[in-house]
């Protein structure tokens, strides 16, 4: 089974810190996804990354960054966090690009006070 | 972005009821996946659509993909209290894959 592993379950960050969060995937597969999850909102495209060292804007990437400088592993940078961007965040990886099915982590709960 | 209309947002029900969500696109879709998250963790695959009018199971889930290719449905079957988690459906069109907000299923015993 494909596995992908986020390395915190939950975070509590203060306001203006720089956030890491990170994914690892063990299935070599080529596509890495983050999301995040609000209530009443859904699941919403941060960014993602088809490639080792490419990324692509999601739908909301506005205070965000992310990096790939390995094909398993993808990270989600909070460059200043604020208290907005409190909520669940996703990250999933699938074998190819458009190849729908994601398999996704179990989530970080990350709370800016 | 496109934008998915799931419905209905919360459903609470008795073990054993039949359970129907759907969601509707004003976009056409060339696939429709459907997602069940339980808490504390991420979603999981659970249906995956192809071709309008195709009518797919697993287990005692139903999923279709409706024949304008803009909409979809999720039957669940005599319910159980394992079902209780977020259901979500997924499509996608030309690019990445637009989520749906959620149905939240509850069942009691």
């Amino acid at each position: 089974d494909v596995k992908v592993t986020q390395s915190s379950r939950y975070l509590v960050k203060r306001t203006g810190e720089k956030v890491f969060l990170e994914c690892v995937q063990d299935m070599d597969h080529e596509n890495m996804f983050w999301y995040r999850q609000d209530p009443g909102l859904g699941l919403r495209l941060i960014y993602f990354s088809y490639d080792v060292k490419m990324k692509e804007k999601g739908d909301i990437p506005e205070g965000y960054s992310v990096s790939r400088e390995k094909k398993e592993r993808f990270s989600l940078i909070l460059e200043s966090a604020s208290t907005n961007q409190t909520s669940m965040y996703l990250c999933a990886s699938s074998l190819r690009w458009k190849n729908e099915k994601l398999f996704f982590g179990s989530g970080t709960q990350l709370s800016v006070l | 972005g496109q934008q998915l209309n799931q419905s209905p947002q919360s459903m609470f029900i008795q073990e054993g009821e039949d359970v129907s969500m759907n969601c509707t696109s004003s976009s056409i879709f060339n696939t429709w996946l459907w997602y069940k998250q339980e808490p504390g963790e991420g979603p999981v695959l659970l249906i995956a659509l192809y071709k309008a009018g195709e009518l797919t199971s697993n287990g005692r889930l139903t999923a279709q993909f409706g024949i304008t290719r803009k909409d979809s449905f999720l039957n669940i079957s005599a319910s159980i209290p394992s079902d209780v988690g977020i259901y979500f459906c997924a499509g996608r069109g030309y690019s990445t894959l637009t989520f749906g907000k959620g149905t939240m299923l509850l069942v009691s015993p």
